[in-house]
């Protein structure tokens, strides 16, 4: 199936510091990206869509400037938390999808996850 | 209203059991997809099974199925023959419409025990 990866897997940072989440879909060309986020034994929230080339659709309720999405290329996007806080505190997933996925439907594929702790 | 509702917050189930995990959904929109997916302690999110709104029959993939039931709205996971793997969370998810770019909305999720 389609591999999706995130980079990195666990970050530690100070309070006021930003943390730059990679996403990558390896094997496919990702038109559509997704960023959620989850916190302990709670389900997964939508935080945007991003697609290539054009800027990223933000949930309600979601703060655009403390949460800079950047989808710059077909194989990558990027989530930055700018001046990080312990609310912040959680686990970020991504997921692609892509023009050539295959077998399951059309569904998405998601990375491994980054968990973020803000001291 | 939810869109997707996942009424089991815990299930334990016995070695080499089926369970059936219970997801039910709302949508007015003729076309959606539904899926499973799987998230162990490590946190990465696993596919594991997609039906269709006009599929016609119940989809499977090895040990997993999903019981269908359109009028009903639900499309429950069952997993036959449980292994002690399988312990996990599970989400169960909906796609609105046909635009493949559309966002998933996801269920709160059951957490699965299976015991030895």
């Amino acid at each position: 199936g389609a591999v999706v990866s995130q980079h990195p897997s666990r970050v530690i940072c100070k309070s006021g510091t930003s943390v730059k989440i990679e996403c990558r879909s390896l094997d496919f060309q990702a038109t559509t990206m997704f960023w959620y986020r989850q916190f302990p034994k709670q389900s997964l929230m939508l935080m945007a869509t991003s697609n290539e080339g054009s800027k990223a659709t933000y949930e309600q309720g979601v703060e655009k400037d403390k949460f800079l999405i950047n989808h710059a290329s077909l194989t990558l996007s990027t989530l930055t938390v700018t001046s990080a806080h312990p609310e912040d505190s959680s686990f970020y997933i991504c997921s692609a999808r892509g023009a050539r996925l295959a077998g399951g439907g059309d569904t998405q594929y998601f990375g491994p996850g980054t968990r973020l702790t803000v001291l | 209203a939810q869109k997707i509702t996942q009424t089991q917050p815990g299930m334990f189930v016995q070695e080499k059991e089926a369970v059936t995990l219970d997801c039910t959904y709302d949508t007015s929109d003729p076309s959606y997809g539904l899926f499973w997916y799987k998230q162990p302690s490590s946190g990465e999110m696993i596919f594991l099974i997609y039906q269709g709104s006009y599929d016609q029959q119940n989809a499977t993939e090895g040990r997993y199925s999903l019981n269908f039931q359109k009028a009903r709205k639900s499309a429950n996971l069952v997993i036959s023959a449980s292994q002690l793997g399988d312990s996990a969370m599970y989400f169960c998810a909906m796609r609105e419409g046909r635009n493949t770019g559309n966002q998933f909305y996801f269920g709160t999720g059951t957490s699965l025990t299976v015991i030895p």
